[in-house]
């Protein structure tokens, strides 16, 4: 498996409060994603990077912020956590010149109370 | 936006019999990529298919990409029950790094 590791891997927290996840990888991969994945949607994107500092929205953004100071971290941030947001969580790497594909971490999965 | 629509959402077979999961995009696709996801686990990559018609093998999974570059299918042939899993296929968006996945078939395997 690529050097891909998520924290906390499991969490529970309230509506309101905020909720950091970190997404730390040791394969200097320039692209990061963030998905979340419920039952009957698949996965879907929230946001990436596109190195450091460079990050942009995909189709959940909505009440997620990111942000990535260094190639091997990506932090997903809930402000203010709800409900909605219970799911979980798989930070991804990838990118590569000839072939895109992309490695997964082993998810985080979040329960908002 | 693009959608990548998989067919079926579920399958269960008996150990033994094929299963096949299809997957359809809205647009044509410079590639199609497959990956499977264990019950608990996450998704991991199978295989990546880039010219149209394409036909690749794994063991006993074989991966078609359309003439069209816009469907893709995966065939296994004589399911075990390691096969146990959801299968998702899932295409670039645009001519960029991100994925559009689709939502995945669900294989059950009766032993």
């Amino acid at each position: 498996d690529a050097g891909i590791t998520q924290s906390p891997r499991h969490k529970v927290t309230e509506t309101g409060t905020p909720v950091t996840l970190r997404c730390h990888q040791t394969e200097n991969h320039r692209y990061m994603y963030w998905y979340r994945q419920d039952p009957g949607h698949g996965l879907r994107l929230i946001h990436y990077s596109y190195g450091v500092k460079d990050t942009d929205k995909g189709e959940v953004s909505d009440g997620y912020s990111v942000s990535r100071s260094k190639t091997e971290d990506f932090l997903l941030t809930l402000e203010s956590a709800t409900s909605s947001q219970t799911s979980v969580y798989f930070c991804a790497i990838g990118g590569a010149l000839l072939v895109n594909e992309q490695f997964f971490g082993p998810g985080t999965r979040l329960t908002v109370l | 936006g693009q959608q990548v629509m998989q067919i079926p959402q579920y399958q269960h077979v008996q150990e033994g019999e094929d299963f096949t999961t299809y997957c359809n995009s809205s647009t044509t696709l410079s590639n199609i990529q497959w990956y499977k996801q264990r019950p608990g686990g996450h998704p991991v990559f199978l295989i990546q298919l880039v010219k149209s018609g394409e036909v690749k093998k794994q063991k006993r999974l074989t991966f078609q990409f359309g003439e069209a570059k816009k469907n893709s299918s995966l065939h296994i042939t004589a399911t075990q029950t390691t096969d146990v899993g959801t299968y998702f296929c899932a295409g670039p968006q645009g001519g960029s790094e991100k994925l559009v996945f689709g939502k995945g078939t669900k294989l059950t395997v009766n032993p």
